[in-house]
């Protein structure tokens, strides 16, 4: 049992450039959620979804976008890359019903330069 | 809206020592509250929960206690160990839309021998 995998797991980007942060959970989740953690101010909410097809933003949405095409699949899209987004990405989810524990994936640590 | 405050770290103990890492809470309504650690290199882990007023959450000799009176959750354990050095963050969760984690921003524990 995977839980939540995150790909991949460091990346240098050059400013400008774009990238996609891929994540999968094989739980049948419906809820997945993005965070950025960066030091000193704990994690914050980019984007979530409460099941395929449906997406909304969180605390800090802009510079990022994803898609929900399928339960398992929850991908973040940077489109134009800036050092403000420098950070480590945390990809979760969590079932519906019952136990509000999240599963998280390991991260993604992204430097832009 | 919802906001966690958590003391600040690091905190350096020493094997066996007492821990406590305070927790307090701004939230309307009767949020469900949390502790998740993290280890080095690792994704968040859910560490302990508790869901109404004086409810204790326990697991791997933590505790904590929700405080509605005191809007808190503050962590203990009696008698840490080298493997406890991980981060620690307290976060709480609404009822609504998505059940979205507030996280507050961290405490650093190092225990040494």
């Amino acid at each position: 049992n995977a839980g939540v995998t995150q790909t991949p797991k460091f990346r240098i980007l050059k400013i400008g450039q774009s990238m996609t942060l891929q994540c999968t959970q094989d739980m049948n989740h419906n809820y997945m959620y993005w965070y950025r953690q960066d030091p000193g101010m704990g994690l914050k909410l980019i984007y979530y979804s409460v099941g395929a097809g449906i997406t909304d933003k969180g605390e800090v949405p802009n510079g990022y976008n994803v898609s929900r095409s399928t339960t398992e699949d929850f991908p973040l899209r940077l489109e134009l890359a800036a050092p403000s987004q420098t950070s480590v990405y945390f990809c979760a989810s969590r079932t519906q019903a019952g136990d509000y524990g999240y599963t998280f994936g390991s991260g993604t640590r992204l430097t832009v330069v | 809206g919802d906001s966690v405050t958590q003391m600040e770290g690091p905190v350096t103990l020493s094997e066996e020592a007492c821990l406590t890492i305070n927790c307090t809470y701004t939230a309307t309504g009767y949020p469900s509250l949390f502790w998740y650690v993290q280890y080095p290199g690792e994704g968040l882990q859910l560490l302990l929960k508790a869901t109404k007023a004086d409810d204790k959450g326990s697991n791997k000799g933590f505790e904590a206690t929700y405080r509605k009176e005191t809007t808190s959750f503050h962590l203990e354990k009696g008698s840490v160990q080298v493997s406890d050095s991980a981060v620690y963050f307290c976060a709480l969760l609404n009822t609504g839309t998505a059940s979205k984690l507030t996280f507050g921003t961290g405490t650093r524990l190092q225990v040494t021998l």
